[in-house]
């Protein structure tokens, strides 16, 4: 079965960094984008990027560009998220999640982690 | 950006009622659209994709509707366990994907 396992959460000071990771297993890790959505404490959803399936291809929530960098090893199985400069509204629930369209292409989420919590405070 | 926005934020309904949530882009995405049922601490379950079609394993009193515009999420027959926030969510026109604020539905 398919599943998503998300590490490398804490709290970390504004203006710190973080790196995330999420193991994925029970799944053809290259055929798909693999994305990061966050739920900031009592709020709704937000997409925040997605690595191509082949690692070729980013894209950025306009708020996270030049801070966040999404990469993906897919000899290992492994999506990474790579958060510069972090801001107290960057505070959140961060999911990895995988998309349901094979190849290059972004239509949603068939499969999600369990969600990993980043504070950032001081 | 495509905006997305669910009504009604909130509703209460009891087992056995059917409910309709509704969903609006703010321009055309034909059929891309996706809906999530969210439990409180658990992560967001996809549920209907490609506006109408039933996701493996999602029970078949949940049903959506619409094309362009407007879409729907009806679930019939309420169950106890369907109380949950419920997501829409568009893949048109990406990136960004884009979510709906989210609807509360609680079981009387």
């Amino acid at each position: 079965q398919v599943q998503l396992i998300e590490s490398g959460g804490g709290v970390v000071q504004p203006g710190g960094s973080l790196r995330l990771s999420c193991a994925a297993s029970g799944f053809i890790f290259n055929n798909n984008g693999m994305h990061w959505v966050r739920q900031a404490p009592g709020r709704g959803l937000e997409w925040v990027a997605v690595a191509s399936h082949d690692g070729n291809y980013q894209y950025y929530l306009d708020s996270v560009k030049g801070r966040f960098i999404v990469s993906r090893d897919n000899s290992k199985n492994t999506l990474h998220l790579q958060m510069n400069s972090l801001r107290p509204e960057d505070t959140a629930v961060y999911y990895c999640a995988k998309d349901y369209c094979d190849g290059d292409c972004y239509y949603g989420f068939d499969y999600w982690g369990q969600g990993i919590l980043v504070t950032v405070s001081s | 950006d495509i905006q997305m926005t669910q009504s009604p934020s909130s509703l209460s309904a009891s087992v056995g009622d059917r409910v309709t949530i509704t969903c609006r882009a703010s321009q055309s995405i034909s059929t891309y659209l996706n809906w999530y049922q969210q439990k409180p601490g658990k992560a967001p379950r996809l549920l209907i994709f490609g506006a109408s079609s039933l996701q493996t394993g999602v029970p078949s009193r949940f049903s959506g509707s619409g094309s362009g515009t407007d879409f729907t999420l009806t679930i019939s027959n309420l169950h106890p366990e369907d109380s949950a926030t419920y997501y829409c969510q568009q893949g048109y026109n990406v990136p960004p994907i884009t979510f709906g604020q989210g609807t509360r539905l609680d079981i009387k």
